[in-house]
């Protein structure tokens, strides 16, 4: 059970290249969500995946988009890289369903971006 | 304004000794309320939950309060180990549970 994992764990793009940070999760959770960490800014919610099939904006979406390619899998891709856009993006994943009373979300190990 | 605001932004402490860190919200109602721990290159780990009626919770040297009235809640290490330098998040969530306020967290460093 590796619970969430991310990759690549490190990325340094150009300005302007395209690329896709990928997330999968083996704990058969139906809620998945991308986040980005910046220093003094606290985890900021980019997009979520309440369940397979659907996806929404969360604070910070501009730039990026995302696919729940399955269950398991929840990617990020940034078409167009930005210097603003270099931080640690976190994936996570949470249990939602009428049995769920603690809904703790779930995080991956991150992947530091860096643009130029 | 954030929603949840942690203080001290960091703090350095000597190994044996004990903190509190701080945590005040204004999301309301809420969930639960939770602190994570995220060491240095990792993701953040769930130390404590509790729910608005619930005003304190233990896992192992971690002890959170919890005030609904004030909207307050307390992270307290006990005999901190070096293995204690880490951030400490708290985190409220909202009903629905899908858009969750995080602190900025509290920068602990304990030294021998």
């Amino acid at each position: 059970n590796a619970g969430v994992t991310q990759t690549p764990k490190f990325q340094v793009l150009k300005t302007g290249q395209s690329m896709t940070l990928q997330c999968a999760q083996d704990m058969n959770h139906n809620s998945m969500y991308w986040y980005r960490q910046d220093p003094g800014m606290g985890l900021r919610l980019i997009y979520y995946s309440a369940s397979e099939g659907t996806t929404d904006k969360g604070e910070v979406p501009n730039g990026y988009n995302v696919s729940r390619l399955n269950k398991r899998e929840f990617s990020l891709r940034l078409e167009s890289a930005a210097p603003s856009q270099t931080s640690v993006y976190f994936c996570a994943s949470m249990k939602r369903d009428s049995y769920a009373t603690d809904y703790e979300q779930y995080f991956g190990p991150g992947t530091r971006l860096t643009v130029t | 304004k954030n929603q949840v605001e942690q203080s001290p932004q960091s703090l350095i402490i000597l190994e044996g000794k004990n903190c509190t860190l701080q945590c005040n919200y204004t999301v309301s109602p809420f969930s639960n309320l939770r602190w994570y721990k995220q060491d240095t290159g990792r993701g953040p780990v769930s130390l404590t939950i509790m729910t608005f009626s619930e005003n304190t919770k233990s896992n192992g040297r971690y002890t959170a309060t919890l005030d609904a009235d004030t909207k307050q809640s307390s992270l307290h290490i006990t005999a901190s180990q070096l293995s204690d330098s880490a951030s400490y998040i708290c985190v409220v969530s909202p009903p629905g549970n899908n858009r969750l306020a995080f602190g900025k967290g509290n920068q602990v460093v304990v030294i021998p």
